[in-house]
């Protein structure tokens, strides 16, 4: 069964404060991985899509990038609109057909 | 503009009582998918359709039906709604099953006492 693991939990940053969070996965073969982020009241909003090693994409102050277990977002410099919960998932080549989410991430930046 | 439009946005019923929360894009996705999202356990799938009258199981369909007789809509069904299906619930979209983002609606709480 495909597992995904975000930590931590909860993240606290001050605004400027640079930090990265973790997704920790297991699939048989990996199909693509997924960053999402979703702000309260809202659906998840589509950020990335990684689908081997070693490969790194950007969008303002966020870059995730992936390993054969992990997958990383880190966040450069974060403003107080980057507050959000951030989610990962992952599709496997067996089961292509779903997206299997770890419990997500939830940042929160102070001015 | 793009979008999967879910309603009610909340819902508060009785335990027994049908309801239905209806899901629509309007992006000529084939691929539509229902996920419930409980604290702690992230979202969680519960059917998905890979196209006009093709839908399928996925991890916690019990006590859940849901057709796809037109390609715009994916409405999600509780025959006899119980307390334990009080969650938020989201419906996704998106062009293809595989290795495409999912668009997703803003979420619907219903709460069944």
């Amino acid at each position: 069964e495909d597992q995904v693991t975000q930590s931590p939990e909860a993240l606290r940053l001050q605004e400027g404060e640079s930090s990265s969070l973790n997704c920790s996965y297991t699939v048989s073969g990996l199909r693509g991985l997924f960053w999402y982020r979703q702000d309260p009241g809202k659906g998840p909003e589509f950020l990335f899509t990684l689908y081997s090693a070693g490969e790194e994409k950007e969008k303002e102050r966020l870059k995730a990038t992936l390993t054969k277990k992990e997958s990383f977002l880190h966040i450069t410099a974060p403003k107080p609109e980057d507050s959000a919960t951030y989610l990962c998932a992952v599709q496997a080549d067996s089961n292509d057909y779903k997206l299997s989410f770890g419990a997500g991430t939830t940042v929160t930046v102070r001015a | 503009e793009a979008q999967v439009t879910q309603n009610p946005r909340y819902l508060i019923t009785v335990t027994g009582k049908k309801l239905t929360v209806t899901c629509s894009q309007n992006m000529n996705h084939e691929y539509m998918s229902w996920y419930r999202q409980d604290p702690g356990l992230g979202l969680r799938q519960i059917y998905y359709s890979m196209n006009v009258e093709v839908t399928d199981k996925g991890d916690v369909p019990e006590g859940y039906k849901v057709s796809r007789k037109e390609k715009r809509n994916f409405p999600l069904i509780l025959e006899s709604p119980s307390p334990n299906q009080t969650s938020l619930y989201f419906c996704a979209s998106s062009l293809a099953a595989s290795n495409q983002p999912q668009h997703f609606g803003d979420g619907t709480r219903l709460s069944i006492l």
